[in-house]
């Protein structure tokens, strides 16, 4: 089966500016999560998806991040405007059932360097 | 809250030699433990998951761990390091709410 799938690999963007991420899920993984990855660091999760709805964003800064999950199947993180400490690699995993012992399945991310 | 911590934040071991990464969450309620490992520039691949039932659990590359309640660790072994080894592992935790986080990992290097 294909794998979660993300783009761009790398984006090289000027603080201030805005920059979007996309991500497609494995078919049929109703559970979307977005992680930011800072070097040297385990991934940070910053939103949950359950379908299109939202179940957590605790950590997301929503003064500069937002992300959706258009029909339950893509969705694109967005920051606005992004600064320095944004640098990191941005992952995105889906896992089949919210309710069942599966595993996060990660796509490749994507290096986002904010100069 | 949640937590997983992963003691040493680097460890070397000679390739033929034991390999041993550290685990341990808090959690009241026993959580769905993971081990990912990472190479460079590439995403997260599933190493082995503990749910239920058996407490030693086999991955894959030969790794293994046990889940230990009573010292709530999820230690990862290999018996024989391999230079194919060297990565970054990362440990973690899936709650009741689907919500899985990770421990800040241990990057593994292996000398020839």
């Amino acid at each position: 089966e294909a794998g979660v799938a993300q783009s761009p690999r790398y984006k090289i963007i000027e603080k201030r500016q805005s920059v979007a991420f996309w991500c497609n899920p494995i078919s049929g993984h109703a559970t979307l999560y977005w992680y930011q990855q800072i070097l040297g660091q385990g991934p940070k999760l910053l939103i949950q998806f359950q379908n299109n709805g939202v179940v957590d964003d605790s950590q997301l800064p929503k003064d500069r991040f937002s992300a959706e999950r258009l029909k339950g199947v893509d969705s694109t993180l967005k920051i606005q405007p992004a600064k320095l400490e944004d640098s990191a690699v941005y992952l995105c995993a889906s896992s089949l059932d919210r309710v069942k012992d599966t595993e996060a399945f990660f796509g490749q991310g994507t290096r986002l360097t904010v100069v | 809250a949640q937590s997983v911590t992963q003691l040493g934040s680097h460890v070397s071991v000679s390739e033929g030699a034991l390999v041993l990464l550290r685990c341990n969450y808090s959690s009241s309620v026993p959580p769905y433990l993971f081990w990912y490992v990472q190479y460079p520039n590439q995403g997260l691949q599933l190493l082995l998951k503990y749910t239920t039932g058996a407490t030693l659990v086999k991955g894959i590359n030969g790794f293994e761990a046990e889940f230990k309640k009573s010292e709530t660790s999820f230690h990862l072994t290999k018996p024989s390091a391999h230079m194919s080894d060297a990565a970054e592992y990362f440990c973690a935790a899936k709650t009741s709410y689907d919500k899985v986080i990770f421990g800040p990992g241990t990057s593994l290097s292996v000398i020839p």
